[in-house]
């Protein structure tokens, strides 16, 4: 069974940082596409970035590029988001999500989220 | 960027009733469209993709229609496990783009 935990959100300062961690279990983690999602309350998903299966490749969406990095360790079945420069406006739930091995980008496996504060 | 406005935001409906969501793209996206069930506390659940496969586990009281800008998701006789908020995503251009969703919920 596929399991995607998230953890280190939390409460963070205007401008702070926060690192947050996905660890994977269930399937081969090093031969997927893995990627970031975000939701407000009452508002609809939000794709924040994208990783390729060996790390080498990494996507992001406008409104982080710049101040989120996306990473993982295979070795260690965990993904990553570094957040720096947080805003008020980054303040949501986060999803870790395990991208299909079948044609297409969609997302098949979903984390129950970590909730990320932003707010002074 | 591709907009998907779902609608209606909310469904109220008796449980072994139909129920009969729509999910509407800005611009064409082909069949390239997945459809999410989100419950409180638990993570979303994968339910169809490319517009009409149903996922791994998918009971077939739910079934996706649709091409090009007009996709359907239809639950053929609601459960009380079915009452949740459902998600459309496509995934033909970048940036992924989801709906605002719909909820589904007890008449």
């Amino acid at each position: 069974e596929v399991q995607l935990v998230e953890s280190g959100g939390g409460l963070v300062q205007p401008g702070g940082s926060l690192r947050l961690s996905c660890a994977a279990s269930g399937f081969t983690f090093s031969n997927y596409w893995m990627h970031w999602v975000r939701q407000t309350p009452g508002k609809g998903p939000v794709w924040v970035s994208r990783i390729k299966s060996d790390g080498s490749l990494t996507n992001y969406a406008d409104s982080v590029t710049g101040r989120f990095t996306i990473s993982r360790d295979n070795a260690k079945n965990t993904l990553y988001l570094q957040m720096h420069s947080l805003r008020a406006e980054d303040t949501a739930v986060y999803y870790c999500a395990k991208e299909t091995d079948l044609s297409g980008n969609f997302i098949d496996h979903w984390g129950q989220g970590t909730l990320v504060t932003v707010s002074s | 960027e591709i907009v998907l406005t779902q609608s209606p935001a909310t469904l109220s409906v008796s449980p072994g009733e139909r129920a009969t969501l729509s999910c509407r793209a800005s611009q064409s996206i082909s069949r390239n469209l997945a459809w999410y069930q989100k419950k409180p506390g638990q993570a979303p659940r994968l339910l169809i993709f490319g517009a009409s496969a149903r996922a791994t586990g998918v009971p077939a009281r739910f079934s996706g229609s649709g091409s090009e800008t007009e996709f359907t998701l239809t639950i053929s006789s609601l459960q009380s496990e079915d009452f949740a908020i459902y998600y459309c995503q496509q995934y033909n251009n970048w940036p992924l783009t989801f709906g605002g969703g719909t909820k589904a919920e007890i008449k």
